[in-house]
């Protein structure tokens, strides 16, 4: 079972300050790394796919970094807001290609503080 | 958003009895998975589909059957359901396998 980990489990961030965590992943046969935002009480909603090394992708306030050979990602979200408050999950298709679906990280769960 | 409906959105059981989610997608998408979520173990895939008829398993299949007869729908079948499958059931669909898979609202199934 491929192994993707996430870390901080959880964090704690003061309103309008900036935040970033990290995912891990075997840098070995690397196809893509996917990232959600998943609220409370709702269903995941996709962010990136990512699959160059070096790749960077930018939605708004939030964006990602690759890096392949070493097998990690960072997620960085900018000014953080009330509306960031969720748990946000990566993963890794179970083989090349994704069609027989992704491994998650159990996420890192984040608190944004008024 | 993507058109997944689950059905039903919480049901409560009995040990030893069946029990049937649906997923049903109005995208077309070739693509259908279910996982299941608890806590301290993030998403788990347990069946997934690439095509009509076409089905397999997948990390936690054990206690499951899957089916899909028709492209927008993706049944999942408790054969006889335990207190261990008490879980938020969610499913995902993708028009390429590469691509981002986007997740229906989830069933709440309490196995009592």
């Amino acid at each position: 079972i491929l192994n993707v980990e996430q870390s901080p489990q959880s964090l704690h961030v003061q309103e309008g300050d900036s935040t970033n965590f990290t995912c891990s992943f075997p840098s070995s046969n690397f196809y893509a790394l996917h990232w959600y935002r998943w609220e409370t009480a709702k269903s995941p909603e996709a962010l990136f796919v990512m699959t160059l090394n070096g790749d960077e992708k930018k939605k708004g306030r939030i964006s990602a970094t690759l890096n392949t050979k070493e097998g990690y990602s960072y997620l960085y979200i900018k000014g953080s807001q009330p509306e960031d408050s969720a748990t946000y999950l990566c993963a890794s298709p179970r083989s090349g290609g994704g069609a027989d679906g992704l491994t998650f990280g159990k996420g890192t769960h984040l608190i944004i503080q008024p | 958003d993507a058109g997944i409906t689950q059905s039903p959105r919480h049901k409560v059981t009995e040990t030893g009895t069946p029990v049937t989610l649906r997923c049903h997608q109005t995208e077309n998408h070739r693509y259908m998975y279910w996982y299941r979520q608890d806590p301290g173990h993030g998403l788990r895939l347990i069946h997934y589909s690439y095509g009509v008829k076409d089905t397999d398993k997948g990390e936690v299949s054990d206690g499951y059957s899957v089916s899909r007869s028709k492209t927008e729908d993706f049944l999942l079948t408790l054969e006889s359901a335990t207190s261990s499958q008490t879980s938020v059931y969610f499913c995902a669909i993708s028009e390429v396998a590469s691509y981002e898979q986007y997740f229906g609202p989830g069933t709440r199934l309490t196995v009592t």
